[in-house]
């Protein structure tokens, strides 16, 4: 079965905190997407991380990729009340569509 | 460009009405996907075309639901009848490039509430 963890679910982080989410797959997956969806609004793209080692950065966020352990992480730096939102993560398994996981929800407290 | 459209974005009906939510793809993507969101169940994808050909429907809930994409610009999702637990938001997305596991642009979503 293909699955697909993050966690926390849910994270209130102060602004200026360091923090981590952690996208956990089941089976192999080269190429690996993150997501950002602000309340009652669509999903926007924010990052793909197409091989193992890939890291990208934008800003105060920067995502990488450990396709052996089936890893990838959403790193927040120093962050600010903007990044509050919901972020998705969803890797290409190879079967043609992307399979998104739970969701976080982060909410950064002034 | 002005992304992927969706209409309505919000609609109330009735239990055992038939819904149709319309979705204008970005111009030039070639791949057409449908998604449900729910508190519950989280983003599901219900179906997906590829060059107007549904490749993968099995997220599709029942026969209550049906999709269509008649040519490169146009897709519907026709729930008849509605019943109160299909109220999700329905996002559409499309994908620029030659697969479809390319970046995915989502549209603003329709709101679906059966009463």
């Amino acid at each position: 079965e293909l699955k697909v963890e993050q966690n926390p679910l849910f994270l209130s982080m102060q602004e200026g905190k360091n923090y981590t989410i952690y996208c956990n797959y089941s089976t192999t997956s080269d190429r690996l997407y993150w997501y950002r969806q602000d309340p009652g609004k669509s999903l926007e793209s924010l990052f793909v991380l197409l091989s193992n080692g890939a890291v990208k950065q934008e800003g105060r966020l920067m995502a990488s990729l450990d396709t052996k352990a089936r890893l990838s992480t959403l790193h927040i730096t120093a962050a600010v009340h903007d990044l509050s939102a919901t972020y998705f993560c969803a890797p290409d398994f190879g079967n043609e569509k992307l399979t998104f996981g739970t969701g976080t929800r982060l909410t950064i407290i002034p | 460009d002005a992304g992927v459209i969706q209409s309505p974005r919000h609609e109330v009906t009735e239990m055992g009405q038939e819904v149709t939510l319309r979705c204008k793809p970005i111009s030039g993507h070639n791949s057409l996907f449908w998604y449900r969101q729910t508190m519950m169940r989280g983003l599901e994808l219900l179906i997906y075309f590829n060059n107007n050909v549904p490749i993968d429907d099995s997220g599709m809930p029942e026969d209550r639901f049906s999709a269509k994409m008649p040519n490169a610009s146009f897709s519907t999702l026709k729930i008849q009848p509605s019943e109160p637990r299909d109220s999700a938001v329905y996002f559409c997305a499309s994908t620029a490039g030659g697969t479809s596991t390319d970046t995915q642009y989502f549209g603003p979503g329709t709101r679906l509430t059966v009463l």
